[in-house]
């Protein structure tokens, strides 16, 4: 257990849908960061907050939106899901939103749109 | 920008095999960190290393190694001994420091398969 949980583990949902993934950080962690799996894109980054800031941007779609609340949990929301939407999801997190203290990534929520 | 060429998509080796999954990186800044992970097949990330850009110190952690040759952007990973558990998409990444901002960069990933 790495510390960062992910809810749910798998979602499966029709385009069209809307559906949000969420991310509880590892104790004392302060920063998020949201990053898409699929086999055509690789890992590639979305988004990362800091202490409910938004700090850095990746490609990340219009459809697509996140937050970090008040108690440093994230949720990412997708909406107007395409077939192509369909990846594994990671969250990850660290202590203070540099590189140098690492990411602790989570075991992913897997998304498949039908 | 960033960016991380794993060259190697996949490599197959029998176990007990000496293996070494290439990394290349591009990067402008002069402060960064790389990192390798690992993808079993159960699909989580596991951490294996991270190193900065000012530490050019080889490392040796039981079977794994790494070289890191700024000279040359790579960042190589070796396996002795293969076993069977080594069996994974392993991926090399690279981040730049600019304060609470930062974000890492994959590579393509190179799966290893080991056999018996």
């Amino acid at each position: 257990d790495s510390g960062v949980t992910q809810t749910p583990k798998h979602l499966i949902t029709a385009t069209g849908q809307r559906v949000t993934l969420r991310c509880s950080p590892r104790s004392g962690d302060l920063s998020v960061y949201w990053y898409q799996q699929s086999l055509d894109q690789g890992l590639q980054f979305l988004i990362q907050y800091y202490n409910g800031e938004e700090r850095a941007k990746g490609n990340i779609l219009e459809r697509f939106s996140a937050q970090q609340f008040p108690d440093l949990h994230s949720e990412l929301n997708l909406s107007s899901l395409e077939l192509g939407d369909s990846a594994l999801y990671f969250c990850a997190s660290n202590l203070a939103g540099g590189a140098n203290y690492g990411y602790t990534f989570g075991s992913g929520t897997r998304l498949t749109v039908v | 920008a960033q960016k991380v060429t794993q060259a190697q998509t996949e490599i197959s080796v029998v176990e007990k095999e000496d293996v070494t999954l290439d990394c290349v990186y591009e990067t402008r800044d002069t402060t960064y960190y790389l990192f390798w992970y690992k993808q079993p097949p159960s699909g989580e990330l596991v951490f294996l290393i991270r190193r900065n850009s000012f530490d050019e110190q080889n490392e040796i952690s039981g079977r794994y190694s790494w070289n890191f040759q700024k000279s040359t952007s790579s960042f190589n990973f070796t396996i002795t001994a293969s076993q069977v558990v080594d069996s994974a998409v392993y991926f090399c990444a690279l981040s730049e420091v600019t304060g609470t901002a930062s974000k890492l960069t994959f590579g393509t990933g190179t799966r290893l398969q080991v056999t018996l």
